[in-house]
């Protein structure tokens, strides 16, 4: 089945750690986006990578960081400079990066101890 | 700047009753498309539909139906005979050029049986 998985789906950071989340796609997506959702909010975008070994910050990128090495992968990376990471995170893919619909994985859920 | 707005912020219907959600956008782009997604409980996002500004005939997908005004910058979306299956929470995204997506805070629907 093709699809968008993320892993965890819920992860528990203690203050001052760097912790990493994962976003894989099988839909030979070429571009990938990162997004933050807050309680009773919509989202905001992070990151997004329109194609391997290119990246540009969202609306929102400080405090975290990204890699696309991969078409398939594109993992987030959420440091200790991030001020409040607790937070719904979901990475999506589309097929182009001209108005084409994104898909979106189930989401992680991190909560800073 | 792009902007969305869903004044509603929380519907409560019961189940076979018809409920519109609305949405009204700015933007200054002279293309530009319009998402509506879906996000159940489980937190991940389903596409809806993706409409582009030069098509303003309204769309039918089953008991789904969406009515584009470009006049008021308007993009609706009516759900006929509501189940509880429907409940969710619901949000219109504009482009907001490059394959961004422009999210406000969605609007909460809840049906009851």
């Amino acid at each position: 089945d093709g699809g968008i998985t993320q892993s965890p789906k819920y992860l528990f950071r203690k203050e001052g750690q760097n912790v990493t989340l994962s976003c894989e796609q099988n839909l030979n997506h070429d571009a990938m986006y990162w997004y933050r959702q807050d309680p009773g909010q919509g989202l905001r975008l992070i990151y997004y990578s329109q194609i391997v070994n290119d990246f540009q910050k969202g609306d929102i990128a400080e405090g975290y960081s990204v890699s696309r090495e991969k078409k398939e992968s594109f993992p987030l990376t959420v440091t200790s400079a991030q001020k409040n990471p607790t937070a719904f995170y979901l990475c999506a893919s589309s097929k182009g990066t001209t108005y084409n619909e994104q898909f979106f994985g189930p989401g992680t859920r991190l909560t800073v101890l | 700047a792009q902007k969305v707005t869903q004044a509603q912020t929380e519907i409560s219907v019961v189940e076979k009753e018809d409920v519109t959600l609305d949405c009204v956008y700015e933007t200054r782009d002279t293309t530009y498309y319009l998402f509506w997604y879906k996000q159940p409980p489980s937190g991940e996002l389903v596409f809806l539909i993706r409409r582009n500004s030069f098509d303003e005939q309204n769309e039918i997908s089953g008991r789904y139906s969406w009515n584009f005004q470009k006049s008021t910058s308007s993009f609706n979306f009516t759900i006929t005979a509501s189940q509880v299956v429907d409940s969710a929470v619901y949000f219109c995204a504009p482009s907001g050029g490059y394959n961004k997506l422009i999210f406000g805070a969605g609007t909460r629907l809840a049906v009851h049986p």
